[in-house]
């Protein structure tokens, strides 16, 4: 099964942008990775897939237009610009595998701190 | 607006059986485009998924818990539930319900389960 990384952590300043990275273990190179946002006391929510041609599906609902995704090798990034105070959040990234897809893995997940 | 709500005991003593049910509003268990899933976050942790499970009651365990998951769904009460057994201080989360269709779109608002005697 896949193993995804994420930095334990990231800071941004108000305004600014940002990108998070998920990196996939070797060998899953075309694997989609799902993003989820998590604000402090709450339960996560879906952000959008993303896999190396970009973003797979639709937005996960009131995601503003601001958030976006690429995918490259390895890596699937989630990108925040003109971070806002509510952007500050535990973001997971997530990924399907085995048989049917059935079965997810998640990474460690990375707080995102607004400066 | 589909809504998911846990419930079950906030503290399980080491050994014993950890049981959650998740309740479902708003929309039928029984659709049969999706499955339901459970997932957990140990305080201060990431997330880890546990198993989902179809209304059928065809199911998906993580291999690291399946010999201690059990996984079960009640379309009359529109309901699924989660036990876990043999918990030891490790399985202290708070557990998550999610419905999932290609990715984890519905997530309840979390319970925390603490193991302790």
């Amino acid at each position: 099964q896949p193993v995804l990384t994420q930095p334990p952590s990231a800071s941004a300043s108000l305004g600014a942008s940002v990108t998070l990275t998920c990196t996939l273990s070797s060998g899953y190179s075309d694997y989609t990775v799902d993003w989820y946002q998590q604000r402090p006391r709450e339960g996560p929510r879906f952000v959008m897939r993303v896999g190396t041609g970009g973003i797979v599906g639709s937005k996960g609902d009131g995601i503003p237009d601001r958030f976006s995704v690429l995918g490259s090798g390895l890596n699937r990034y989630l990108t925040i610009k003109n971070i806002q105070e509510e952007d500050e959040s535990d973001y997971h990234c997530g990924a399907d595998h085995g048989s049917g897809n059935n079965f997810v893995v998640f990474g460690g997940g990375t707080k995102l701190t607004v400066l | 607006q589909l809504q998911l709500q846990e419930s079950g005991p906030g503290l399980v003593k080491p050994s014993e059986t950890l049981s959650l049910t998740c309740t479902v509003s708003g929309g039928s268990i029984s659709s049969n485009s999706f499955y339901w899933g459970w997932i957990r976050q140990p305080p201060g942790k990431g997330l880890e998924w546990i198993g989902s499970i179809y209304y059928s009651g065809r199911n998906h365990y993580n291999p690291s818990l399946k010999s201690r998951i059990t996984m079960s769904v009640d379309t009359s009460k529109n309901q699924f539930s989660l036990k876990l057994s043999s918990v030891t201080a490790a399985d202290t989360a708070v557990y998550y319900c999610a419905r999932r269709d290609f990715w984890f779109d519905f997530w309840g608002q979390g319970t925390l389960v603490t193991v302790s005697s």
